[in-house]
């Protein structure tokens, strides 16, 4: 069965652009969570997704946006990129969304570069 | 505040001595605990959790935890360490009762000397 897929695996953005990362759950997961991972800042919790509808949001500014489709892919986007979003971005999923019953199958990330 | 601290950054240990790695929190109700592992250019791997019951946890690859409450603390030990357990650790803590919605520590660097 294959894992989180996260890609691209790298992104090199300038200051002020957008940009849009991927995250394939696992096949059958419907819950898909986005974390932002800085030497700085630690792991920081972004958003959740479960069945197309956004359930839990972080505490980032609205620039940080994301979806989920039909088939439980997700995407985020972050808008009018700033140097401090560089960080490696994480997706993980999870079966049902059941909130203590399951664990969290994490991607290998997106590492962003804003230059 | 809620919050969660991780005692060192980096720990060295010789292989085959105990590991542990300290994992305090802040809350003003019992949450529930995560130990998350990470190996290089890898994502988080689920290593335990303490959601009810039982306050001494037993995880993958050896590892265990144990809750306590009057400690608010819920630190990590292994036996005896293996090479193969060189990683970054990280302590996680749900205080919203969702187990997708995490506040992690800063991390723990796990060095294991031959």
């Amino acid at each position: 069965k294959a894992g989180v897929t996260q890609t691209p695996r790298y992104l090199i953005k300038t200051r002020g652009q957008q940009v849009t990362l991927s995250c394939s759950p696992i096949s059958g997961h419907r819950s898909v969570s986005w974390y932002q991972q800085t030497p700085g800042q630690g792991l920081q919790f972004l958003f959740e997704y479960f069945s197309e509808t956004q359930r839990n949001k972080g505490n980032f500014p609205g620039r940080f946006s994301g979806r989920q489709f039909s088939n439980s892919r997700s995407e985020m986007n972050v808008s009018t990129l700033e140097l401090g979003d560089s960080a490696l971005y994480l997706c993980a999923s999870s079966l049902t969304g059941s909130p203590m019953s399951e664990k969290l199958f994490f991607g290998s990330g997106t590492q962003l570069s804003v230059l | 505040a809620q919050s969660v601290t991780q005692l060192g950054s980096h720990v060295s240990v010789s292989e085959g001595a105990l590991v542990l790695l300290r994992c305090n929190y802040s809350s003003s109700v019992p949450p529930y605990l995560f130990w998350y592992v990470q190996y290089p250019n890898q994502g988080l791997q689920l290593l335990l959790k303490y959601t009810t019951g039982a306050t001494l946890v037993k995880g993958i690859n050896g590892f265990e935890a144990e809750f306590k409450k009057s400690e608010t603390s819920f630190h990590l030990t292994k036996p005896s360490a293996h090479m193969s357990d060189a990683a970054e650790y990280f302590c996680a803590v749900s205080f919203s009762g969702s187990a997708r919605q995490l506040t992690f520590g800063s991390g723990t660097q796990l060095t294991v000397l031959p």
